[in-house]
């Protein structure tokens, strides 16, 4: 099977610009999880989605946002970008039910630099 | 509140033996995982403990004690590749809370 893939992997944006990255998750999984990596803050939960309906969201303001389509691939979205959003944006996929061992296998990440 | 804990930075020597510790406390508990992560690289699942006692799978070990909100990695017979960050992670009531991570140096 192949893996979680990410798109881009690099992005340069400058503050107040947009950013959309894009996330397809292992065959058959439904479930898709993003998080903001930063050397500081570690692994910073942003929102989960199962089949296409946000199922758990993160502390961060409503400029993240994100969404699943029917084939469970996913987007998330960055409005007016702050410096401070400079980070490695990772997505996971899982199988998707709740609880239980279950498994989280990451992309390769999108890394962000806002200038 | 949630919380975990763990050392930022371990060195060890190659061929030694290196334990990482993770304390946690979150609202639910539905098993707790340990990822690897390479730097520039994406966290790659190591283990999982559901239950209190030790998981071995080759040289790494995981063990965790539920009352004690505890859990702890073991590598043994450390390599050079080993040298990356590992992270706690606790699956709670509905999402998985990662800690920041032990940045792990190996020696020769």
């Amino acid at each position: 099977k192949a893996g979680v893939t990410q798109t881009p992997r690099y992005l340069i944006k400058t503050r107040g610009q947009q950013v959309t990255l894009s996330c397809s998750p292992i065959s058959g999984h439904r479930s898709v999880s993003w998080y903001q990596q930063t050397p500081g803050q570690g692994l910073q939960f942003l929102f989960e989605y199962f089949s296409e309906t946000q199922r758990n969201k993160g502390n961060f303001p409503g400029r993240f946002s994100g969404r699943q389509f029917s084939n469970s691939r996913s987007e998330m979205n960055v409005s007016t970008l702050e410096l401070g959003d400079s980070a490695l944006y990772l997505c996971a996929s899982s199988p998707g039910g709740s609880g239980g061992d279950n498994e989280q296998f990451f992309g390769p990440g999108t890394r962000l630099t806002v200038l | 509140g949630q919380n975990i804990d763990q050392p930022t930075e371990m060195t060890a020597t190659e061929g030694a033996i290196v334990q990482i510790n993770c304390t946690y406390q979150t609202s639910g508990f539905n098993g707790l995982f340990w990822y690897q992560q390479h730097a520039g690289e994406a966290p790659t699942f190591l283990s999982y403990n559901v239950l209190d006692g030790l998981e071995e799978k080759g040289r790494f070990s995981s063990f965790l004690s539920r009352s004690k909100g505890y859990s702890y990695l073991l590598l043994k017979e450390l390599q050079m590749k080993d040298s990356a960050s590992y992270l706690c992670a606790v699956n709670g009531t509905d999402k998985l809370i990662f800690g920041t991570g032990t940045r792990l140096q190996v020696f020769p």
